[in-house]
C-alpha cells in the first residue's frame, strides 16, 4: 500500500528565510505532484515531477524528485507572507490513483 | 474556459437524508476522482473512475455511491449510511495517458450535517 509522509506538518518561519519541506513515499513511483491549498479553498497545482532528478522552479519555490530515495523536496527561498498556505505532495500509485500526503501548513511571519 | 465545476458550494444535510454532489468537467479528461478532506487533514480518496460506466472504490467508499454515465460528469451521493459526512469534498480529473497526468481540482463542496 502506497503511503506518503510529509515533514514538517507545521512550519512557522520568518520572511526572508529559507526552508525545505520533505515528502517521502513508500513504494516505487516516478510521478510526484505538489499542490498548494489556501484556507477554505481548493487545491492548486504547483509542480509536476515525472522522472528521477527532475527539478522545477517557480518564483521562490523549487521542487525536486529523487525516485531512488523515494523523496521529494519543496524548497522555499526568501519566504514572503504570500506563501502562507498548506502544501501537499501527491504520488501516483496503482491504477493512476493520487495518494496525498498529510500536508504541511506553512505560516510566514513578518 | 475549461475547468471542473462542483455544485453546490455549500450543502446542508439532515440526519438520515441522502444528498448528491455534482461534478462536471469540460477538459475532456478520462479519469475523475472524489476526495474527502476533514479540517486540518489531508485528502482521502472516496471513489475514482477512469472510463465511462466504470468506477472503483477508494479508501473510504463506505456510505458513498457514484455513477459515471457520461465522460463529463461524476456525481457523488452521500447516503444516510455515512455517519459522519460533515467535510469538504473535492472532485478532480486527469488525463489517462503516459507522461503528465496531474489532477485538476474543482472548487469543492462543503457539506454540513444539521
Amino acid at each position: 500500500e502506497l503511503k506518503v509522509e510529509q515533514n514538517p506538518l507545521f512550519l512557522s518561519m520568518q520572511e526572508g528565510k529559507n526552508y525545505t519541506i520533505y515528502c517521502n513515499y513508500s513504494t516505487t513511483s516516478d510521478r510526484l505532484y505538489w499542490y498548494r491549498q489556501d484556507p477554505g479553498k481548493s487545491l492548486e497545482s504547483l509542480f509536476v515531477l515525472l522522472s528521477n532528478g527532475a527539478v522545477k522552479q517557480e518564483g521562490r519555490l523549487m521542487a525536486s524528485l529523487d525516485t531512488k530515495a523515494r523523496l521529494s523536496t519543496l524548497h522555499i527561498t526568501a519566504a514572503v507572507h504570500d506563501l502562507s498556505a498548506t502544501y501537499f505532495c501527491a504520488v501516483e500509485g496503482y491504477g493512476q490513483n493520487f495518494v496525498f500526503g498529510p500536508g504541511t501548513r506553512l505560516s510566514v511571519l513578518p | 474556459d475549461g475547468g471542473i465545476t462542483q455544485s453546490p458550494k455549500y450543502l446542508f444535510r439532515k440526519e438520515g437524508q441522502n444528498v448528491t454532489l455534482s461534478c462536471e468537467q469540460n477538459l475532456n479528461h478520462d479519469a475523475m476522482y472524489w476526495y474527502r478532506q476533514d479540517p486540518g487533514q489531508g485528502l482521502r480518496l472516496i471513489y475514482y473512475s477512469q472510463i465511462v460506466n466504470d468506477f472503483q472504490k477508494g479508501d473510504i467508499a463506505e456510505g458513498y455511491s457514484v455513477s459515471r454515465e457520461k465522460k463529463e460528469s461524476f456525481p457523488l451521493t452521500v447516503t444516510s449510511a455515512q455517519k459522519n459526512p460533515t467535510a469538504f469534498y473535492l472532485c478532480a480529473s486527469s488525463i489517462v495517458r503516459t507522461g503528465s497526468t496531474e489532477a485538476f481540482f474543482g472548487q469543492g463542496t462543503r457539506l454540513t450535517v444539521v
